[in-house]
Order: structure tokens, then C-alpha cells, then sequence
């Protein structure tokens, strides 16, 4: 069984600074790992994926996200928050096995920018 | 840029009866699937649908709960007769397929419909 893990119900940072949001899962065989944002009342808004090759996956707004095997981790970050990063956001994974791309979400990170 | 559109936003409906909650996905998507995110929960998976039948399908996704696609373009979600515990926001998305299928292609979310079981 897959699983994701989002240790922090919220992340708050002042714009400008960096902001990262962390995520680690569990997976039979190797993982395809996904961000996504929730702005209020929208729906789901893909943000970046890693599916093999370079740890390091930049994504749309910004924002990246390292893989790390290892740790099996697969945090997203930001250089430079802006106040318009304000949102839910959500870490998600499906095993490569798995044909028909079932997504297993983590509960969400609340990310805060002040200005 | 295409989108996955959902209606209604907000379905209100008492409990026991028939719900059909409908979604046109991306036009050249071949995979779809229902989420719902009951309020202050993670967003959980109901059922993919693909190739006209499903695919695969939560332990959520009981006998009350079908899905069909009835044309080229709409997918619906119906529960037969709600309970309480459905109400949540439910979400379809959709996906293309590349080489290995679903696997590695993002799922394209709508905004979601509301669902309130009085």
C-alpha cells in the first residue's frame, strides 16, 4: 500500500523569504511523486511532478521539488515566497506498477505568506 | 488552456435520495477518475474509469455509487440514495495517456461540486 505523509498543517514565512513544504512517502517499487495547489473553492492545480531522472524537478510558479531516495522524500520549495502563494497544498504519489494512476494525497500542508 | 469542468457547484439534497454529479473532462483525455475530500480530510480516491468501464475503484466506492460516460464528452458520478457521510466536495479529473498509460501523466482537476446531504 502506498502512503504520504505531510508532517505540517501549516507552514507560515514572510514574502521574500524561502519556503519549503515537505512531503515523504511509502511505495511498493519506485514512485511517481506529484504537487498540487488548492487555492480556496478550486479545485486540484498540478504544480510539478518527478517520474525518473533528475532529483531536482522544477515546476510551474516558481516552484521546485527535490527527490531524495533515500530519505523518500520529495519536498517542494520556493526561493522567494510571494503573498499570492497563500494556498493549501498537497504532496501525492502512485506507484509505478499501479496502470491506471490511482493518486494517494497527503492531508495538506496550509502554507501562509505575510506580507 | 483546456480545463475540467464540474456542475453543479453546489449540490444540495436530502437524505435518501438520487444524486448525479456531472464533469466534462479535457477532450483528448482518456482516463478518468472521482476524488472527494470530505471537509477538513485528505483527498481520497473513489474510482478511475477507462476504455468505457471502470478500472479500479475504492473500498468507498460501494453498490450506492456508479459512474458512466454517457456521451463523447460527460462523466457523471451518481449515488443512489445518499447518506449523511456523503456530503463532501467531490472532484473529477482526468488524465492522458503516453506510453505507460496513466502513470505518469498529472491528472487535470475541476473545481469540484459541493455536496450537502440535508
Amino acid at each position: 500500500a502506498q502512503s504520504v505523509a505531510q508532517p505540517e498543517d501549516q507552514v507560515n514565512v514572510a514574502e521574500g523569504n524561502p519556503l519549503t513544504v515537505k512531503c515523504t512517502y511509502s511505495v511498493s517499487g519506485n514512485p511517481y511523486l506529484f504537487w498540487y495547489v488548492q487555492y480556496p473553492n478550486r479545485g486540484l492545480q498540478f504544480l510539478l511532478k518527478y517520474i525518473t531522472g533528475d532529483n531536482l524537478v522544477k515546476g510551474s510558479y516558481g516552484f521546485e521539488a527535490e527527490f531524495n531516495k533515500s530519505q523518500t522524500s520529495f519536498h517542494l520549495k520556493k526561493p522567494s515566497a510571494l503573498v499570492s502563494d497563500s494556498a493549501l497544498y498537497f504532496c501525492a504519489v502512485r506507484a509505478s506498477t499501479d496502470s491506471w494512476g490511482k493518486l494517494q494525497f497527503g492531508a495538506g500542508t496550509q502554507v501562509v505568506v505575510t506580507p | 488552456e483546456p480545463e475540467v469542468t464540474q456542475t453543479p457547484s453546489h449540490q444540495v439534497t436530502q437524505m435518501g435520495q438520487e444524486v448525479i454529479l456531472r464533469c466534462v473532462p479535457i477532450s483528448n483525455h482518456l482516463y478518468f477518475y472521482w476524488y472527494r475530500q470530505i471537509l477538513g480530510q485528505k483527498v481520497e480516491f473513489l474510482v478511475s474509469f477507462y476504455n468505457n468501464e471502470i478500472s479500479e475503484k475504492s473500498e468507498i466506492f460501494d453498490d450506492q455509487f456508479s459512474v458512466e460516460r454517457p456521451d463523447g464528452s460527460n462523466f457523471t458520478l451518481k449515488i443512489r440514495s445518499t447518506k449523511l457521510e456523503d456530503s463532501a466536495m467531490y472532484f473529477c479529473a482526468s488524465s492522458e495517456a503516453r506510453g505507460q498509460g496513466a502513470r505518469n501523466q498529472p491528472q487535470h482537476f475541476g473545481d469540484g461540486t459541493r455536496l450537502s446531504i440535508l
